[in-house]
């Protein structure tokens, strides 16, 4: 693995049913976000975590969990997804959140709620 | 509220130079990022700024104005691999990042 790994590379889902996007960063980053893209807005983040055991809301945490383990995963579950959740889903990593550290992206998730 | 405001789409032609703008209001301030990304995959880092003035980084310079709100990305003699769409990203005081919604450049030959 170098860098982040996101799976499953894109997924169509049915309304209601539950849902998991992975995450792996190899670099020993602490912290991890994970962030939407939707056409026409600025990516918008869900949820971050500054270090393993910790986490935290972003701007749009609704319908969304996640959970940090250990260093290099940090999964976010939808628990019961609905149509506007459908997007692209990115997950970031850096050094540190506590400073201006360059984010790095994974290669995204394209998720369909039908 | 916040807010980071560029252009939604710009054309330019290869050999050129093109000037992609950025103006931000946010609860403060710990940086602008630009980053890019091509159609279908992730952003890529490639500047950044803290304090005013010019950054450059070979064909890629990156500017700031604290004051003003205000940042510019300028690409020179633009090729047909510039074709991608840029954002500009300002690190609040939270230390998290307020995104803009991009810019789409297209290169024509």
């Amino acid at each position: 693995i170098a860098g982040i790994t996101q799976a499953p590379t894109s997924q169509i889902l049915a309304a209601g049913r539950r849902m998991t996007l992975r995450c792996t960063q190899d670099m020993r980053h602490n912290a991890m976000y994970w962030y939407r893209q939707d056409l026409g807005l600025g990516l918008r983040l869900i949820h971050y975590s500054n270090t393993a055991g910790t986490t935290g809301k972003g701007e749009v945490p609704d319908g969304y969990s996640v959970s940090r383990a250990n260093t290099d995963d940090f999964p976010l579950t939808l628990a019961s997804a609905v149509p506007s959740q459908t997007s692209v889903y990115f997950c970031a990593s850096s050094y540190s959140d506590t400073s201006t550290d360059t984010q790095y992206f994974g290669p995204g998730t394209r998720l369909t709620v039908l | 509220g916040q807010n980071i405001d560029q252009p939604t789409e710009m054309t330019a032609t290869e050999g050129a130079i093109v000037q992609i703008n950025c103006t931000y209001q946010t609860s403060g301030f710990n940086g602008l990022f630009w980053y890019q990304q091509h159609a279908g995959e992730a952003p890529t880092f490639l500047s950044y700024n803290v304090l005013d003035g010019l950054e450059e980084k070979g064909r890629f310079s990156s500017f700031l104005s604290r004051s003003k709100g205000y940042s510019y990305l300028l690409l020179k003699e633009l090729q047909m691999k510039d074709s991608a769409s840029y954002l500009c990203a300002v690190m609040d005081s939270n230390y998290q990042l307020i995104w803009g919604a991009g810019t789409k450049l297209i290169i024509k030959p």
